[in-house]
Parts: structure tokens; C-alpha cells; sequence
């Protein structure tokens, strides 16, 4: 079945480490998303991508770094340098710019939650 | 910049009534698409309805409908014969429209409202 797959599905981190969230998608989808999700706040967007190897910032991209070398794949790195990384994070994907803007529903993946020590 | 509000953070009711999730938005663009997701207590977000702003009528799935108003940016949406399946928290979000020319498709999130279905 097609979707995507987010990994690990829990992790903790020590202060000052470096962590990367694994995100995969088999839905052969142009666009993917980062979005990280704290309570009372909805979902903010910390990075996106429309096509490989270029990607944008989002609203809160401070501390955290991505890269898109193949089309299925859309890694998030959070460095040391993000103040408070205890969130919960989702990553997303859609068919991108060879559909109209509404036809771009996104897809989400089941979340990775990562915590502090 | 577009925002999202939704002003409930909880709301209940009892197995088979009807429920009204209330969402406003405030942006510039006159062309743009509304969403409400869902997310139940496993975490996965689930697409419930969408709505394209160009169009008059409002979107139903089912047992859930919107009540669109473009002009009082308003975008609620109504749960019938709510069931216990549908209790999560549901978010509504907004996607300007965006030429294949510009970088675009990004959601723009509410805070959410949990919904409980009491049995």
C-alpha cells in the first residue's frame, strides 16, 4: 500500500545532540512537508520541498535543516541550536505543481515524537 | 501572512447528535482552499472535507458538512449522528491558491478543537 513512513516512532535525545527523523513516501508524490506540533498550537511548518533538491524554508525553520537528494525521501535534522525540540513532528507529502492547488490534499505520515533528556 | 481560529479548544456531545466546529480565517487572496482534518487519538491526520472558495456551494462527505461564508471568513463544520469513532481533535486549515509558477501548497493550521463523543 502506498503512504508514508516516518522513523523513529519515539526518540530521545541528550542536550546538544544532533538527531535526524527519517521520512519516506511510496505515493510518488512531488511535494513533502515538515511540520512540528505542540499543544495548543496546531501544526507550524518547519520546512517543505515542491521537487529534488530544493526546498524552502517555513515559518519556523530556526535550528533545523533538511535535504531532498531522491524523491521518496525528505530527512529532518534538528541541531543542537533549536532551543526547545520537544515536539511532535509530522512530515507530509503531495503530488506538488503538476496538479492545481486544491487538488493538492496532503498526506501524512503517523508522526515521530521526540524528547529531551 | 493568512492565520486560523479556532476559538473552541474542547467541545462534547452525546453519541448521535449534532456538533458545529467553528474556524475563521483572515487573508488578502480572493482565491483559496479550505480543509478540515482530523486527528484521532493515534496521532494520524485525516483529511474530513475540503473546500475551494470559488465555489458557492458548500462540501459535504457524508455526515460531515461545511458551512462556508467567504464573506465573513467563516468555515464551521457540522458533525451529524456524531458517533464514537469520531471523537479527535479536528483542525482547519488554509492553502492559497498558488500558480505552478511560485513555490506554494503550504497549510496554514488552526490551534484545534478536541471533540469528544460522549456514549
Amino acid at each position: 500500500d502506498g503512504g508514508i513512513t516516518q522513523s523513529p516512532k519515539y526518540l530521545f535525545r541528550k542536550e546538544g545532540q544532533n538527531v535526524t527523523l527519517s521520512c519516506e513516501q511510496n505515493l510518488n508524490h512531488d511535494a513533502m512537508y515538515w511540520y512540528r506540533q505542540d499543544p495548543g498550537q496546531g501544526l507550524r511548518l518547519i520546512y517543505y520541498s515542491q521537487i529534488v533538491n530544493d526546498f524552502q524554508k517555513g515559518d519556523i525553520a530556526e535550528g533545523y535543516s533538511v535535504s531532498r537528494e531522491k524523491k521518496e525521501s525528505f530527512p529532518l535534522t534538528v541541531t543542537s541550536a533549536q532551543k526547545n525540540p520537544t515536539a511532535f513532528y509530522l512530515c507530509a507529502s503531495s503530488p506538488g505543481r503538476r496538479l492545481p492547488s486544491g487538488a493538492n490534499v496532503l498526506t501524512f505520515g503517523a508522526g515521530s515524537r521526540l524528547t529531551v533528556l | 501572512a493568512q492565520t486560523v481560529t479556532q476559538s473552541q479548544p474542547e467541545m462534547s456531545v452525546q453519541e448521535a447528535e449534532t456538533v458545529t466546529l467553528s474556524c475563521t480565517y483572515d487573508t488578502s487572496e480572493s482565491n483559496y482552499y479550505l480543509f478540515w482534518y482530523k486527528q484521532p487519538p493515534s496521532r494520524q491526520m485525516i483529511l474530513v472535507i475540503r473546500q475551494e472558495a470559488y465555489k458557492q456551494q458548500n462540501a459535504t462527505e457524508n455526515r460531515f458538512s461545511v458551512n462556508f461564508q467567504k464573506a465573513a471568513k467563516s468555515f464551521s463544520l457540522k458533525i451529524s449522528d456524531s458517533q464514537l469513532g469520531d471523537t479527535a481533535m479536528y483542525f482547519c486549515a488554509f492553502m492559497k491558491h498558488a500558480p505552478k509558477t511560485e513555490y506554494g501548497n503550504k497549510l496554514v493550521f488552526g490551534a484545534g478543537t478536541i471533540l469528544r463523543v460522549k456514549s
